[in-house]
């Protein structure tokens, strides 16, 4: 299956501090979705946000939308040492999810 | 919440034997599972499409024979790793489409990690 791209691969920051996350897609989507794992779990999904919707807030999370560029982001602010953990978008289309190759955030004391 | 149990959490056997791990929809059915499998450090790989009632999907690249993949119910679905080597060693998670939901979500299980020694 098509993967997407996030970026950055890796992202060290302190405590306190937002992190920003990107992710870009290939094809058309229904919805694209956000998901953490923590290291050798399973996936939790963090925020869905629609085709047509631009952005989406939770909690500490903010998610935005740019279907012309084929982009997303996720926001994480004021972060936390439990937010240390791997993040993946994935595109929904008609079926399956594609998975972008993840983001591994780290965030130090 | 719809859930996904998925079992075993964790395993680990000798090469050449089989190990089936099994993914339940706990409070949904389930007409549609995934199965995906990660590799340290990397992203999740769509391994292939189950749907109740038929036969799996693969997705290119994953042996037929070696990953089976059976649906017999709207609330299980069970992937055999058999005749396991070392480099089935992975991270496996399925993952089931609940249609109940108005955004059509995916529920994922919690994983299974396999190591075959």
């Amino acid at each position: 299956s098509q993967q997407g791209e996030e970026d950055p691969q890796a992202l060290s920051i302190q405590e306190g501090e937002n992190a920003t996350m990107n992710c870009s897609y290939k094809t058309s989507i229904n919805n694209l979705q956000w998901y953490r794992q923590n290291s050798g779990r399973g996936l939790v999904h963090l925020i869905l946000i629609r085709s047509n919707e631009r952005e989406k807030h939770s909690g500490r999370l903010r998610v935005t939308l740019d279907t012309s560029k084929k982009s997303s982001s996720l926001l994480i602010t004021a972060s936390r040492a439990a937010d240390t953990a791997s993040y993946f978008c994935a595109t929904a289309g008609n079926y399956q999810l594609i998975w972008g190759a993840g983001t591994k955030l780290i965030i130090k004391p | 919440g719809a859930v996904v149990s998925q079992h075993p959490s964790w395993v680990i056997c000798k090469s050449g034997t089989s190990v089936k791990i099994e993914c339940r929809s706990l409070d949904f059915q389930a007409t549609t599972m995934f199965w995906y499998r990660q590799f340290p450090k990397q992203s999740l790989m769509l391994m292939a499409t189950s749907n109740e009632g038929s036969k799996a999907t693969y997705e290119q690249g994953v042996e037929k024979d070696k990953f089976l993949i059976n649906h017999a119910s709207l609330t299980l679905s069970t992937l055999t790793v058999t005749s396991a080597h070392p480099e089935d060693s992975s991270f496996y998670i399925c993952s089931a489409q609940n249609l109940g939901l108005t955004n059509y979500g995916y529920t994922f299980g919690s994983g299974t990690r396999l190591t075959v020694v």
